[in-house]
């Protein structure tokens, strides 16, 4: 089976930095995404890692280390507007590449 | 025009009915799913179809059946609603291949539809 696990929530400031993170635990590891979704909207695509490093695309960047089962979103210059969840997804090639979705990470922005 | 429409967008129904939702979408993509999300539990997959022959349980599939009646459509019924049914559902799709950002599977979400069962 798969594991995935992140915090449940995180507050940061305006203009600050965060880090979400997230451990997953799976067989034959085909790419880690990360999605967004504000509240009662659909989840849309913001990153993914396949391999290990840092891929960075403007304010957003992931990160992913396979051989720890780890990888984290930083979100820079935070703005009001990146109040939303987070949620960290594995595909595996076990069953046909389907994605498996943690909980998701409540992001609250604070002035 | 949005490329993954789901209709209805929400719903109330009671307990016993039978309930369909509808997924159509414009990308051309052949692979189809349907999630439902929880608070607490995030998302969760009930069914998926990797073509229009091909149909699959997900973790949660008791209580739902599904039809994929063209690449374009996959709907999903409740054949007796519940009130533990109430949720959030999504639908999705990907490509098998490469996308254009060069990702695997990514999923591409419709708007959802709010169920709830009295």
């Amino acid at each position: 089976g798969q594991n995935i696990d992140q915090p449940t929530e995180m507050t940061a400031t305006e203009g600050a930095i965060v880090q979400i993170n997230c451990t997953y635990q799976t067989s034959g590891f085909n790419g880690l995404f990360w999605y967004q979704q504000h509240a009662g909207e659909a989840p849309t695509f913001l990153s993914y890692n396949v391999l290990d490093g840092l891929e960075e695309k403007g304010r957003f960047s992931s990160f992913l280390s396979r051989s720890k089962g780890y990888s984290y979103l930083l979100l820079k210059e935070l703005q009001m507007k990146d109040s939303a969840s987070y949620l960290c997804a594995v595909s595996s090639t076990g069953g046909g590449n389907k994605l498996t979705f943690g909980t998701g990470t409540q992001l609250k922005v604070e002035l | 025009d949005a490329d993954v429409t789901q209709t209805p967008r929400n719903r109330i129904t009671k307990t016993g009915k039978r309930i369909m939702l509808e997924c159509s979408q414009t990308k051309g993509h052949d692979r189809m799913y349907w999630y439902r999300q929880d608070p607490g539990l995030g998302l969760r997959l009930i069914y998926y179809s990797f073509d229009v022959k091909d149909i699959n349980k997900g973790e949660i599939s008791d209580g739902y059946s599904v039809s994929r009646q063209a690449q374009a459509k996959f709907s999903l019924s409740l054949e007796s609603a519940i009130p533990n049914q109430t949720a959030l559902y999504f639908c999705a799709t990907s490509d098998q291949g490469l996308s254009p950002k060069g990702t695997y599977n990514e999923q591409f979400f419709g708007p959802g539809t709010r169920l709830t069962v009295l």
